[in-house]
C-alpha cells in the first residue's frame, strides 16, 4: 500500500530535549515536505526537499532540521524544542512538481 | 506573493443539505494548481481533487463538485445531500510554477454535519 508514515504519533517531551521525528514514504517520490498545522493558521511549510541531499528552508524554519540521506526518508530534528513547537506536524511527498501530495498521519507534539 | 483565503471558518447543516466552501485566491503566477483536502476527525489528510489554472471545467465526482472561476479567483466546494461522515476540516491549497516545492493553505473550514 502506498503511504507516507510517519512515527511516533503522539509525543510530549520536555523543553530542550533533542528529539527525531521520522518520515518515510514508499512512492519513490521526489519531492517530501514538513508542514506544521496550528489552530486558525492551516499548514505552515517548514522544509522541504526536492532529492536526496537537497533540502531548503520553507516559511517557518527556526528551530528545525532536516536530513534527506536515502530518498524515502526525511527526518525532522528538534534539537532544543521549545513550548512554542507544539503543534501537529505533517511530512508529506509527491511524486512531481505540482502534483498532489500525500501527507503521513501527523505527529502530536507536545513540549513543556 | 501567493495566499489562499477560506473565509469560513466553521459552518453547521443538517444532513441532506447542500453546502458550499469558499475559497479565494491569490496569485500572479499565470500557472497554478488548486487542491481541496479533508480532514477528518481522525487527523490525516485526504486529497480529494487537483485542478490547473488552464482549465475551467467545472468537477463532479459522487456528491461532490468543484466551480473554479478565474475571473474571480475562486475555486468552491460544494457537497450535496450531505452526511455526518462529511464532518471534517476542508482545506483548500495552492502551488504555483516557479515555486513549485510548496503548498500555500488556506486556514481551513470545519463542516460540522449533524443527523
Amino acid at each position: 500500500e502506498a503511504q507516507v508514515t510517519q512515527n511516533p504519533r503522539y509525543l510530549i517531551t520536555v523543553t530542550g530535549k533533542k528529539l527525531t521525528v521520522t518520515c518515510s514514504q514508499n512512492m519513490n517520490h521526489e519531492y517530501m515536505s514538513w508542514y506544521r498545522q496550528d489552530p486558525g493558521l492551516g499548514l505552515r511549510q517548514i522544509y522541504y526537499s526536492m532529492n536526496v541531499e537537497v533540502t531548503d528552508k520553507g516559511d517557518v524554519p527556526e528551530g528545525y532540521k532536516v536530513s534527506r540521506k536515502e530518498k524515502r526518508n526525511f527526518p525532522l530534528i528538534l534539537e532544543s524544542p521549545s513550548p512554542n513547537q507544539t503543534s501537529l506536524y505533517f511530512c508529506a511527498s509527491s511524486m512531481d512538481k505540482n502534483t498532489e501530495a500525500f501527507f503521513g498521519q501527523g505527529t502530536r507534539l507536545t513540549v513543556v | 506573493a501567493q495566499k489562499v483565503t477560506q473565509a469560513q471558518t466553521e459552518i453547521s447543516v443538517v444532513e441532506k443539505e447542500d453546502v458550499t466552501l469558499d475559497c479565494v485566491y491569490e496569485t500572479r503566477d499565470t500557472t497554478y494548481y488548486l487542491f481541496w483536502y479533508k480532514q477528518p476527525p481522525s487527523g490525516e489528510l485526504v486529497f480529494l481533487i487537483r485542478r490547473n489554472s488552464f482549465d475551467e471545467q467545472n468537477e463532479i465526482s459522487g456528491r461532490y463538485s468543484w466551480n473554479f472561476q478565474k475571473s474571480t479567483s475562486s475555486f468552491n466546494f460544494t457537497i450535496t445531500a450531505s452526511q455526518v461522515v462529511d464532518s471534517a476540516v476542508y482545506f483548500c491549497a495552492l502551488s504555483v510554477r516557479f515555486n513549485f516545492n510548496k503548498f500555500y493553505f488556506g486556514s481551513g473550514t470545519k463542516l460540522n454535519v449533524k443527523p
